[in-house]
């Protein structure tokens, strides 16, 4: 079974810092993997999706890359700003109408 | 444009009872899909459906039913709840399968069983 690991749990920075998530998948045979970003007692929001045959994204401030043959994938936020503070979470897809999700990092940004 | 909402927003029932969670689409999406997510666990996949009139079971469906009569509505019914199924519940919508498309998220329906 999948296993996807988000590491470190919390991460705290001061605004302006340039800061990067980590995402770790035990299977690399996905089709796709996924970076959502979680606010307080609110549902997903998708930030980026990258496909298995590609390297990596870019939306804004955002950059996800995905190294497939070593089960890695890794968010980089750029000049963070105190609004960047939710949790972030990552998800492979198998190929399968599933999706496995990492359990997040929770990142403040503080002013 | 509303997207994915989900009501009620919070619960309290008793073991045994039974109840249905909403979910509805504004966004003609052919998938949608029910999660849990637990304190310390990512998102574990409940049952999905791929259009109207079909559905399958997930990753933990056990104590959970669903049906998919229109496209818009995909609502989730527990049988008989159990203080195990305490947790938060989100469903997901989105063109295509589940990790084609983006999925776009309802705000969730925070469930507690006593």
């Amino acid at each position: 079974k999948q296993e996807v690991t988000q590491i470190p749990a919390a991460l705290s920075v001061p605004e302006g810092e340039n800061l990067v998530l980590n995402c770790s998948f035990t299977d690399s045979a996905i089709y796709n993997l996924q970076w959502f970003r979680q606010d307080p007692g609110k549902g997903l929001t998708s930030l980026l999706l990258i496909q298995s045959s590609q390297r990596e994204q870019t939306s804004g401030r955002l950059n996800a890359s995905l190294d497939k043959s070593s089960g890695r994938s890794t968010l980089y936020i750029a000049a963070s700003q105190p609004g960047d503070s939710a949790t972030y979470l990552c998800a492979v897809n198998p190929g399968a109408n599933n999706l496995f999700f990492g359990t997040g990092t929770r990142l403040t940004v503080i002013p | 444009n509303a997207g994915v909402t989900q009501t009620p927003k919070f619960q309290v029932l008793k073991t045994g009872q039974s109840m249905t969670l909403q979910c509805a689409q504004d966004m003609n999406h052919e998938y949608m899909s029910w999660y849990r997510q637990d304190p310390g666990m990512g998102l574990r996949l409940i049952h999905y459906s791929v259009g109207a009139g079909i559905t399958d079971q997930g990753e933990v469906p056990n104590g959970y039913n669903v049906s998919r009569s229109t496209t818009e509505d995909f609502p989730l019914r527990l049988l008989s709840a159990a203080p195990s199924q305490t947790s938060v519940y989100f469903c997901a919508s989105s063109y295509g399968g589940a990790g084609n498309q983006p999925q776009h998220f309802g705000d969730g329906t925070r469930l507690s069983i006593l």
